[in-house]
């Protein structure tokens, strides 16, 4: 049982590239979402989604676009890479409709921007 | 607006001892209450959560957490601290009640460092 898979684990772009970021869950899990995480700063939710074809922002939207197609993809795509988005994304599921439902966490894509 | 606290970014313990990382929360209604753990470059994990009923809540790994609803708090607690529980740990919140939209997201905690020496 794979879980939540993300790709790549490492990435380098330079400023203004663009790239997608690839997270797949073989748990049949319907919400899922994109975080990212900085020191000091926590987790910040970037978007999510509560089943196919429904996706909603979260905290810091700007400068990613979100789809879900089927159940069990939710790529996260970055437009114009800038430094400020150099962090570790991580992509977590969960069942979705149970709200006291946990959530699983892939281990996460470290991405710098130069 | 939800929001969680973690006041301290490290506690230190010496292995054997009793550990406590402390959490507090902002909710309007009642919570759903998380402890995740995240070790050097792996993902989160889930440890323990609040649902209702009982007030001591046990997890995995030996790690309990109490719900205190006046002090709206949920610190998370190890009776014999061991080297191994050394990383990093967050507290979540989710409404339990709520009307669409981004309610029924989790709301982290910017993380304690928990360093456990021998």
């Amino acid at each position: 049982n794979a879980g939540v898979t993300q790709t790549p684990k490492f990435q380098v772009l330079k400023t203004g590239q663009s790239m997608t970021l690839q997270c797949a869950q073989d748990m049949n899990h319907e919400y899922m979402s994109w975080y990212r995480q900085d020191p000091g700063m926590g987790l910040r939710l970037i978007h999510y989604s509560v089943g196919a074809g429904i996706t909603d922002q979260g905290e810091v939207p700007n400068g990613y676009n979100v789809s879900r197609s089927t159940t069990e993809d939710f790529p996260l795509r970055l437009l114009s890479a800038a430094p400020s988005q150099t962090s570790v994304y991580f992509c977590a599921s969960s069942l979705g409709t149970s709200y006291n439902s946990p959530l699983h966490f892939g281990n996460g894509t470290r991405l710098t921007v130069t | 607006a939800q929001s969680v606290a973690q006041p301290e970014d490290q506690v230190n313990v010496a292995e054997g001892n009793p550990l406590t990382v402390k959490c507090t929360y902002s909710v309007s209604g009642n919570p759903y209450l998380f402890w995740y753990v995240q070790y050097p470059n792996r993902g989160l994990q889930f440890l323990l959560k609040y649902i209702t009923g009982d007030n001591l809540v046990k997890g995995s790994y030996g790690f309990e957490a109490e719900f205190n609803k006046s002090q709206t708090s949920f610190h998370l607690k190890k009776p014999s601290a061991l080297v191994s529980d050394s990383a990093l740990y967050f507290c979540a919140v989710r409404r339990r009640q709520y009307y669409g939209g981004s309610q029924g997201n989790l709301i982290f905690g910017k993380g304690t460092k928990l360093s456990v020496k021998p």
